[in-house]
C-alpha cells in the first residue's frame, strides 16, 4: 500500500523554465491537496482539488502557478517562467474523502524540491 | 481561519514526558484540533486529533481543555527521532483543508 508519491524529488530549474511537479495520492483516495513551504518557513496552502475539479485554489499565487488532476493519472502542479523566489520545497497530500467536517485526515508525500537558478 | 498559538520551541531530555502546549481560543463547537508533525526534510506526518474526549493512539495522547480553547499533545517518552516540529491545527467545518502555523520545534537531548 503505497503512499503519497511525489516526483521528481529534486528539480533544477534555471529563471524562465517551467517546473511540473507530480503528485499520485494513495489508493482509494480522491483528493489532492499542494503545499509550499520556503526555507524555515511553515507550510502554506496552495491549492485542494478532486478528479477533474478545483475545489479551492485561495492559496495559488495569481500567475504562473496552474494545478490539475486528471480523470488518469497523477495530479501535476504547474510553474510557468520560474523565478528565483520559486525555490522551495512542495508538498502534496490526499485524503480519502471530502468529508466537510474538519476530521478529515491528510496524508503527505515526502516533497519535492525546486531549485531556481 | 481559527488560529493556534504555540510556543516556538521546546527542549527535553530522551525518555522524559513531553507536554506540547496549544492555545485556539476562538475554536468553534464543531472544529476539530489535529496534531502533525514533520521531521527534518520530510513531509508533515499526522499524529492525532480530537474533538472534545481525549485522545490516546500509538504515538501520542491528546488532552483536551474543557472548555475547548486549549489542547495539550503528551509524548509519553521521548526519543531521538521524535525531534520534530509539531503543528497544532484546527480542522474547521466546512472546509477538508488544514491551514499550518508556525509549530513548536522540539528538541529532544540524549
Amino acid at each position: 500500500n503505497a503512499g503519497v508519491m511525489q516526483n521528481p524529488r529534486h528539480l533544477v530549474r534555471r529563471r524562465g523554465q517551467e517546473a511540473r511537479l507530480r503528485c499520485s495520492p494513495m489508493k482509494g483516495h480522491s483528493h489532492v491537496y499542494w503545499y509550499r513551504q520556503l526555507p524555515e518557513e511553515g507550510l502554506k496552502f496552495m491549492v485542494y482539488l478532486q478528479k477533474e475539479n478545483i475545489i479551492d485554489e485561495s492559496g495559488m499565487p495569481k500567475e504562473r502557478f496552474s494545478a490539475e488532476f486528471p480523470k488518469e493519472g497523477p495530479s501535476i502542479l504547474r510553474i510557468q517562467q520560474v523565478v528565483r523566489g520559486d525555490s522551495a520545497a512542495y508538498f502534496c497530500a490526499s485524503s480519502p474523502r471530502d468529508s466537510g467536517s474538519g476530521a478529515n485526515v491528510l496524508t503527505f508525500g515526502a516533497g519535492s524540491r525546486l531549485t531556481v537558478l | 481561519d481559527a488560529k493556534t498559538t504555540q510556543p516556538n520551541s521546546m527542549e527535553s531530555n530522551e525518555e522524559e514526558p513531553v507536554h506540547l502546549p496549544c492555545n485556539h481560543s476562538t475554536i468553534s463547537g464543531t472544529d476539530y484540533i489535529h496534531w502533525y508533525r514533520q521531521l527534518p526534510s520530510q513531509g508533515p506526518e499526522y499524529v492525532i486529533h480530537g474533538l472534545t474526549s481525549n485522545v490516546n493512539n500509538r504515538m501520542a495522547s491528546l488532552a483536551i481543555a474543557e472548555d475547548r480553547k486549549s489542547s495539550t499533545l503528551i509524548l509519553h517518552r521521548a526519543t531521538l527521532r521524535d525531534a520534530a516540529v509539531y503543528y497544532c491545527i484546527l480542522g474547521l467545518y466546512n472546509t477538508d483543508k488544514l491551514i499550518f502555523g508556525t509549530g513548536t520545534r522540539l528538541q529532544v537531548f540524549p
